[in-house]
């Protein structure tokens, strides 16, 4: 079965970092691009940063640039996306998913890893 | 400057059809997108893609209930048979280079 599994969420305080990973399993993680996508409470879906199959493209929204790093490692089918500086507005459900082409249409989603930042 | 606009609600009754928009940007008629359905307490999840022509690929398991066409800026989501599970949030998404860009969302209510 193809799946994407989030874990590392939680409470954290502004101006704190965290680190989320994403378990891929069920196809071949070093051929798809990886995406991280996010959806503060109440509201739509938000692009957050994408990762090429080799790590040769990575691009982030203006909102996480130079805050969020997205990595991956092809040996373990994981997907990464160092968060520090931490805002309030980071607030949200980050999600996982797959796509095909360096950018495409997201083809798999993973279940989300809540993170709140709250004093 | 890419951007997807959507209407923030639809309604239809069971067993109904709906057809959503979903509305590219100026000079971007060309770009293809994805149809996204997240129901309530979900996680997204991915209907299809589809290009400016109107042809479409599906994910797995999606009902051929959904479908999707295209016209101009235009792209449509048809739920047809409407269901009680069909009450969800519906987005459409695009790319283009360095970039990914989601609509507002939809919210289809079923009466």
């Amino acid at each position: 079965e193809v799946q994407l599994v989030e874990s590392g969420g939680g409470l954290v305080k502004p101006g704190g970092s965290l680190r989320l990973s994403c378990a891929a399993s069920g196809f071949t993680f070093s051929s798809y691009s990886m995406n991280w996508v996010r959806q503060a409470p109440g509201k739509g879906l938000e692009w957050v940063s994408s990762i090429s199959s080799s790590s040769s493209y990575i691009y982030y929204a203006d909102s996480v640039k130079g805050r969020f790093t997205i990595s991956r490692d092809n040996a373990k089918n994981s997907l990464y996306l160092q968060m520090n500086s931490l805002r309030a507005e980071d607030t949200a459900v980050y999600y996982c998913a797959r796509s095909s082409g360096l950018v495409g249409a997201f083809d798999i989603w993973g279940q989300g890893t809540m993170v709140t930042v709250s004093s | 400057q890419l951007v997807l606009t959507q209407s923030p609600s639809a309604s239809a009754s069971l067993g109904a059809s709906v057809k959503l928009t979903c509305t590219l940007s100026s000079g971007h008629s060309s770009y293809a997108i994805a149809w996204h359905q997240q129901q309530p307490e979900k996680g997204p999840r991915y209907l299809m893609k589809l290009n400016s022509d109107g042809s479409h690929s599906k994910g797995d398991g999606i009902p051929d209930r959904f479908s999707g066409s295209s016209s101009g800026a235009e792209r449509y989501l048809t739920i047809s048979s409407l269901q009680s599970e069909d009450e969800a949030d519906y987005y459409c998404q695009t790319w283009g280079t360095g970039r990914v860009v989601f609509g507002g969302g939809t919210k289809l209510t079923v009466l």
